[in-house]
């Protein structure tokens, strides 16, 4: 299948542990993104990240990161999770068509849960 | 950085009603305005998009319009089904094409 596929679906893991989500894409996408869904649905991107540039929302916490070891490939990994850490994180990805930006097609989601 | 407002946060109609979602945007730089539906549980799908140098687009019952100098785009839904039921999302793009969501509508198509 063709998609945005990110594991796992669901972590529940202690305040201050550190964790990864991974996401991979096999659409040839080249740019990939990781939003963060919070319990009032609101939607709010977190990083943009093509093979030359990163770009941070200024409101992430250092505590985020994210890693890609090669175009098709976005993983995120959160240091000394906090309880306000948790929400749903979507991985996402899309194409350029002639330099313009198009859809953004989402992974089904990873509820993190901190206790 | 960008900022966008939508209203209504949520929207409850008759089945067969129309629905109407409206958003503002701040950065006049943006050119690309989707919209996302969302239903319980599931990831948000594009349900229609619109880039800046378009005023208006329709796909069978859903609509977008586009006021540039306003910056204010609306999602008109017609003929609407329970199906429809889910949340949607108006979003505008920044730099890196990073969309900028606005806080939802929660659309319950009563029958």
């Amino acid at each position: 299948d063709t998609a945005v596929s990110q594991t796992p679906k669901y972590l529940v893991t202690q305040m201050g542990n550190d964790k990864s989500i991974k996401c991979e894409q096999n659409l040839g996408h080249d740019t990939m993104y990781w939003y963060k869904q919070d319990s009032k649905k609101f939607l709010k991107i977190m990083f943009s990240y093509n093979n030359k540039e990163l770009i941070i929302n200024e409101t992430v916490p250092n505590r985020f990161s994210p890693k890609s070891p090669d175009k098709a490939h976005l993983n995120l990994h959160i240091n000394s999770l906090e309880l306000g850490d948790s929400a749903v994180y979507f991985c996402a990805s899309s194409p350029r068509d002639r330099g313009l930006y198009t859809e953004a097609f989402f992974g089904q989601g990873t509820r993190l849960t901190v206790v | 950085g960008e900022n966008v407002e939508q209203h209504p946060s949520t929207l409850s109609v008759q089945e067969g009603d129309s629905a109407v979602i409206k958003c503002t945007y701040s950065d006049s730089a943006s050119n690309y305005f989707p919209w996302y539906k969302q239903e319980l549980g599931k990831r948000p799908q594009l349900i229609i998009d619109i880039r800046s140098n378009v005023g208006e687009k329709k796909d069978q019952r859903i609509a977008v319009t586009l006021n540039k100098t306003a910056k204010h785009f609306s999602l008109h839904i017609t003929e609407t089904q329970p199906e429809d039921s889910a949340v949607y999302f108006c979003a505008a793009t920044t730099a890196g094409n990073m969309l900028t969501f606005g806080g939802g509508t929660r659309l319950m198509v009563k029958p």
